[in-house]
């Protein structure tokens, strides 16, 4: 079975840094693109950037370029999202998700909560 | 960057009826290589979202066929021959030509009425 399995749920403190993963089992991780996507509480999608974990630098989106990091690392079949400095609107939901064709396979999602 | 716009944003729907979802792109999505680069997607509730559309018109693997996707250019339309109560959730288009910098539209609440 193809899924997407990412790691639990985090309550940061802002100023503090963070790293989330996606491991991708189930078919040829780095053969496909792997995208991050954020939903803040009761919004909608945001797509924030991708990248190939067969080699490529990862592209973002202008709204989230220098804010975050994504990285993959392809002998672990895993995906990574990070943060330097967190901040309070860093607060959301995070999914990663594979694109063929369209983003056909998702993960279960990760639960960022950043609270002073 | 391209802007997707969806109409309505809320749509109630009696069980068996049929619904209708509009996403207008602000910038041509037909690529050279024939296919439109517009995908559908839906979140039901508590869930992650779900693929149900790409290219335009093609089904995902598993989609009912009564999940019907149509359009060129900038101009899309998901249709829903006749919707079912776990149809319900929140409906969402996406850009994907321009190259790896996609967006998602604002997504249309879809509730039974």
């Amino acid at each position: 079975e193809v899924q997407l399995v990412q790691s639990g749920a985090e309550v940061k403190k802002p100023g503090e840094s963070l790293k989330i993963s996606c491991k991708g089992s189930g078919y040829k991780f780095a053969t496909y693109w792997i995208a991050w996507v954020r939903q803040m509480p009761g919004k909608g999608l945001e797509w924030m950037g991708i990248i190939y974990p067969g080699g490529s630098d990862p592209r973002y989106s202008p709204s989230f370029q220098g804010q975050v990091t994504i990285s993959a690392d392809k002998s672990i079949n895993t995906a990574f999202l990070q943060w330097s400095s967190l901040k309070v609107s860093d607060t959301a939901i995070y999914y990663c998700a594979r694109r063929e064709g369209g983003l056909d396979v998702w993960g279960q999602g990760t639960t960022v909560t950043v609270s002073s | 960057d391209i802007v997707m716009t969806q109409s309505p944003l809320s749509l109630p729907v009696t069980p068996g009826e049929p619904a209708s979802i509009s996403c207008r792109s602000s910038q041509s999505l037909l690529h050279s290589d024939g296919y439109n680069y517009l995908d559908w997607y839906v979140q039901k509730p508590g869930q992650s979202p779900q693929l149900l559309i790409y290219l335009g018109s093609n089904r995902a693997s598993g989609v009912p066929d009564r999940f019907r996707g149509s359009g060129s250019g900038t101009d899309f339309t998901l249709k829903i021959s006749r919707v079912e109560a776990e149809d319900v959730g929140v409906y969402y288009c996406m850009q994907g030509l321009q190259t790896l910098l996609f967006t998602f539209g604002q997504g249309t609440k879809l509730e039974i009425k």
